[in-house]
């Protein structure tokens, strides 16, 4: 079946290390994005990727870095410069170039900072 | 930048109808979604309206008028599985296309 799959579901880091979510879709969509989720709020954007080989900063994006190598493939990374990174991650996609609403998520990537 | 405004909570019971309003401020509006999400899981897309006026589907409806920057969900006949987080999302022009943004969410209470 067609969908975006995300890993790891839970990871755990220690302050000072990097950590890489991975993010796969086969729905062959062109448009791919990362969202930050914190407890009782919205969905705030981090980076997006209209095509491979490029990508853009959201309106969080500090911290963060991202890669479009792939057109299934987009993943973040979360680096110590992130002074707050314990949240839920999600990855989604979408048909580029079509007038729609609709994203399309991973189940999503918990990442707490001991 | 763009900035959405959605209340934080509502409460209702089962059997009820209830109107979860949206308001936003943005340039570059393309249409606006709308998007459940239970505790824990993904968020997933219930509607988008491009154009002014209502759309339904099922239970749920929504509602856009662009010239006041205005949208609604409605949730008719309402049902337990119904409680969860709602969010509408605003579909802009970005830098090489287009993204999403979202409201910080209402949270259903749905009794019986």
């Amino acid at each position: 079946d067609g969908g975006i799959t995300q890993s790891p579901k839970y990871l755990f880091r220690k302050e000072g290390q990097n950590v890489t979510l991975s993010c796969e879709q086969n729905l062959n969509h062109d448009a791919m994005y990362w969202y930050r989720q914190d407890p009782g709020q919205g969905l705030r954007l981090i980076y997006y990727s209209q095509i491979v080989n490029d990508f853009q900063k959201g309106d969080i994006a500090e911290g963060y870095s991202v890669s479009r190598e792939k057109k299934e493939s987009f993943p973040l990374t979360v680096t110590s410069a992130q002074k707050n990174p314990t949240a839920f991650y999600l990855c989604a996609s979408r048909i580029a170039g079509e007038n729609t609403g609709e994203l399309f998520f991973g189940e999503g990537s918990r990442l707490t900072v001991l | 930048g763009q900035s959405l405004e959605q209340p934080s909570e509502v409460t209702a019971v089962e059997g009820a109808i209830v109107q979860i309003n949206c308001t936003y401020q943005t340039s570059g509006f393309y249409g606006l979604s709308w998007y459940q999400q239970h505790d824990g899981g993904a968020p997933t897309f219930l509607s988008y309206n491009a154009l002014d006026g209502l759309e339904e589907t099922g239970r749920f409806s929504s509602f856009l008028s662009r010239s006041d920057s205005y949208g609604y969900l409605l949730l008719q006949e309402l049902q337990m599985k119904d409680s969860a987080s709602y969010f509408c999302a605003v579909r802009v022009r970005v830098q090489a296309g287009t993204a999403l943004i979202f409201g910080k969410g209402t949270t259903l209470s749905v009794s019986s």
